[in-house]
Parts: C-alpha cells; structure tokens; sequence
C-alpha cells in the first residue's frame, strides 16, 4: 500500500532562512501529490498540488514543490521564510481515492 | 473560508457517551471525507462519502459510523466514548469526480473533549 514519509517532524528555522521539507512516497505510477498547511488553531488548506505537467509547482505564499519521480519525492522549498510561515505541514499522496498523509512536519519560525 | 461548516465547534462529553457531528460540504461538492487530529497518532483518515455512498474507509473504528444524506451534508456517529477519542474531527469535501483525488477544502473541525 502507498505510504508518505516526511521525516522532519519538527524544524526551528530563523526568519529568512531557506526551507526544504521532505516528502517521500512509496511506490510509483500516476500519482497526484498536494502539500497542506495548517496555522496555528486554523483548518488545513492547500498550499500547492501536482497532477501532472512540470515538475516544479509553484503554490500561495512563495513556496513551491519539485516532484522528482526517480526518487519518489515531492519536497517542498520556501527561500526566505517569514514568522508566519510557523505551521505545520502535511505532504499527501491519492492512492485509491483517498488521500494518504503524511505525519506533518512542524515548523517554527523564529523572529 | 473554505465553505465547508462544521457543527459543532465545541463538544465536551463523559466516556460511554454518543455524539454527532455534522459537516456541510462547498456547493456543488460530492465527496465529503472524515479525519480525526490528535497529538499522538497526527492525522487519520476516517471515511469518505461520494453522492451518498460510502467510497473508501480509513482508520475508522467500529463505534464510529458516518452517512451522507441526499442534500449530501454527512454526519459522523461516534458512540461508547473512550478518552482517547478526545481530539479534532475534520471534514473535507471536495468534487470527488473521476479516479482522480481533487483538492480537498476542509472545514474548522470539532474539537471533541472526553472526559
């Protein structure tokens, strides 16, 4: 069965620093893969998606995701990160008409 | 705001209780998805809904039973409350066509303490 690994679970980052987060699914194929963010005490919302076209997706906010298929990875990449960027972030994977998630990774900015 | 609501925003029940909650989808959504949210397992897939019928299961446990209505809100049944059962139940809904999984819009969630 498809599974998602984002093997950061938390990250502390100064503000303007560089971002990658790191997203490996398990097997290949067609695979349609979405990045959601949830502020503090918010509800999840989308920030980026790719189905299909070129690699690097750009989403809200100034991130964007580069899916490397050779590698079964879709990591997601900010180059100067701001105080409200402190969220935590979930990579995901359809499989079967559902979503498989990740376990997201918790990022904090500090001012 | 994502047009998916969420009734309740707040339920605070005893152990051995049943609850509902209620998630109404964006217009013109067919699929309605159920996640629950807590600190040590993060979040889980529960159940989805497609146009009223049941289209893939998650993590769901026996207690728990959901069901999509023909104007399509759902609503998630959980009973024989258990404190671990304390955590955020989200809805998702999204249009659900095709073998494609479309973006899912989530509602604020219902934070459900057991106590």
């Amino acid at each position: 069965a498809q599974s998602v690994s984002q093997h950061n679970h938390h990250v502390i980052l100064s503000e303007a620093a560089s971002l990658e987060l790191g997203c490996n699914y398990s097997y290949g194929g067609t695979v349609n893969l979405f990045w959601y963010v949830q502020y503090p005490g918010q509800h999840l919302q989308l920030l980026l998606k790719y189905f299909s076209g070129d690699p690097l997706v750009k989403g809200i906010k100034g991130f964007e995701a580069e899916f490397i298929k050779s590698k079964f990875s879709f990591n997601l990449r900010k180059p100067s990160v701001q105080w409200s960027d402190t969220a935590e972030y979930f990579c995901a994977v359809n499989s079967n008409y559902q979503l498989i998630w990740g376990a997201g990774t918790k990022l904090i900015i500090k001012p | 705001d994502s047009g998916v609501t969420q009734t309740p925003k707040h339920l605070i029940t005893a152990t051995g209780q049943r609850v509902t909650l209620r998630c109404s989808p964006r217009s013109g959504d067919l699929s309605v998805y159920w996640y629950q949210q807590s600190l040590d397992q993060g979040l889980q897939f529960l159940i989805q809904y497609y146009n009223g019928e049941e289209r893939a299961k998650g993590n769901i446990l026996e207690r728990f039973s959901a069901q999509q209505f023909p104007d399509l809100h759902s609503e998630l049944n959980l009973s024989s409350l258990e404190l671990g059962d304390s955590a955020l139940y989200f809805c998702a809904s999204s249009l659900g066509q095709g073998r494609s999984v479309d973006e899912q819009f989530f509602g604020p969630g219902t934070r459900l303490t057991v106590l």
